[in-house]
């Protein structure tokens, strides 16, 4: 099975900082990789996803990018962070329609 | 539109209380339904996944089964440990896309 890696796993970022959140996969080659945001006892809002490298959909329109330079790396950015920027981010790996799997998340706090 | 829908959104039992968990789906041509659990400040753990009709799967004290419209998830005999947020998920019509459901609240008391 796969081994999703992410980092940092806490981060407490100023308002108008940047940001950059990295995720690594391992197990598997050409997944379908997605960047998801869940709120404190709510559901996960899907942000990005990439069926490959250099190709990025987006879901919400927002003050965060996303970016593969690589098959299993995939990361996201912001150039100046806001308060409701706070959450808790999850990388996801897998391929169409089958199982996927988790990343440990990144909990950003903005203050 | 695709929808997955989960209830309750909170449950409590006492040690040993089986109960069941709901997951309503509304997706055109199934290609499949997963089962998530979700610990606290931790991502969520594949548990199973299910893509027929009647079809089922068990794992300790947990079982899941699929029908054309819902998924349950039976939980036999609880104990504290499986206090937890459990998610479902079904992949999107034509994209590669997830839409999951907002959860379920396990707590079990000892």
């Amino acid at each position: 099975s796969q081994t999703i890696h992410q980092w940092p796993a806490t981060l407490v970022q100023p308002v108008g900082s940047p940001l950059s959140l990295e995720c690594t996969v391992e197990g598997t080659s050409n997944p379908n990789l997605y960047w998801y945001r869940q709120a404190a006892g709510r559901g996960l809002q899907l942000l990005f996803y990439s069926v490959g490298i250099g190709q990025i959909s987006s879901e919400v329109p927002q003050n965060l990018s996303a970016s593969r330079p690589q098959d299993r790396q995939f990361i996201l950015s912001s150039k100046k962070l806001l308060l409701s920027d706070s959450g808790f981010y999850l990388c996801a790996s897998g391929t169409s329609g089958d199982t996927q799997y988790f990343g440990p998340g990144t909990r950003l706090t903005v203050l | 539109e695709d929808q997955v829908t989960q209830s309750p959104e909170a449950l409590r039992l006492q040690e040993g209380e089986s109960s069941s968990l709901n997951c309503s789906y509304t997706v055109s041509g199934l290609r499949g339904l997963f089962w998530y659990r979700q610990d606290p400040g931790k991502g969520p753990e594949f548990l199973f996944t299910l893509y027929s009709a009647g079809e089922e799967k068990e794992k300790e004290r947990l079982k899941a089964t699929l029908t054309k419209k819902e998924s349950f998830l039976h939980i036999t005999a609880p104990k504290p440990e499986d206090s937890a947020t459990y998610l479902c998920a079904v992949p999107t019509s034509g994209t590669y896309k997830y839409i999951f459901g907002t959860g379920t609240r396990l707590k079990v008391l000892a």
